[in-house]
């Protein structure tokens, strides 16, 4: 298994562009996040989903949107990208809907720049 | 919501001691607590969790502490490498909530 993959790795944005970012996890997990890290922050949760077709928001949500058409697949996009946004971008999935009771498997992260 | 907060937020100790660093919770309710170690460069890896109905876990050099009264819980690493060198989270939650980290601390292994 592959595990929770995230590209791409590095991005460099200019203010008001849009992207995705991509996460794709192998293990048939039901649940998956995205987060923001960001230094003396900690990690906060972006969106999540449990499952296919179900999304909600988490903590930071503002100025990203998310999708689950399947299992594997949970891109975050970003709509305008602003220098706010700037941060260290974690996916990551969990075994199922309880995401309160077992172990977060992580992606490599992609680390975004907007200028 | 749940509320997660770790001191201290870095830790320096020769190579060979040991290193604790503790959380504090705010939810009674949580009854997960997990330990995330996270290398430069890398995501957050899982290195040992604990449930409410237990109050300590040891695996090799690791080991968690739970007091639900007090509501904290705490990381030890015993003789500690060069390779224990990582950012550390802690976390806490119940059921199908996601759960809530903590802002990390910085672990320095000095050789």
């Amino acid at each position: 298994n592959a595990g929770v993959t995230q590209t791409p790795k590095f991005q460099v944005l200019k203010t008001g562009q849009s992207m995705t970012l991509q996460c794709a996890q192998d293990m048939n997990h039901e649940y998956m996040s995205w987060y923001r890290q960001d230094p003396g922050m900690g990690l906060r949760l972006i969106h999540y989903s449990v499952g296919a077709g179900i999304t909600d928001q988490g903590e930071v949500p503002n100025g990203y949107n998310v999708s689950r058409s399947t299992t594997e697949d949970f891109p975050l996009r970003l709509l305008s990208a602003a220098p706010s946004q700037t941060s260290v971008y974690f996916c990551a999935s969990s075994i199922n809907g309880l995401a309160g009771s077992y172990e977060q498997y992580f992606g490599p992260g992609t680390r975004l720049t907007v200028t | 919501g749940e509320n997660v907060e770790q001191h201290p937020s870095t830790l320096s100790v020769q190579e060979g001691d040991s290193a604790v660093i503790k959380c504090t919770y705010s939810d009674s309710a949580s009854n997960y607590f997990p330990w995330y170690k996270q290398e430069l460069g890398k995501g957050p890896q899982l290195i040992i969790d604990i449930r409410s109905n237990v109050g300590e876990k040891k695996d090799q050099r690791i080991a968690v502490t739970l007091n639900k009264t007090a509501k904290h819980f705490s990381l030890h690493i015993t003789e500690t490498q060069p390779e224990d060198s990582a950012v550390y989270f802690c976390a806490a939650s119940k059921g199908n909530n996601s759960p809530a980290f903590g802002k990390g601390n910085q672990v320095v292994v000095i050789p």
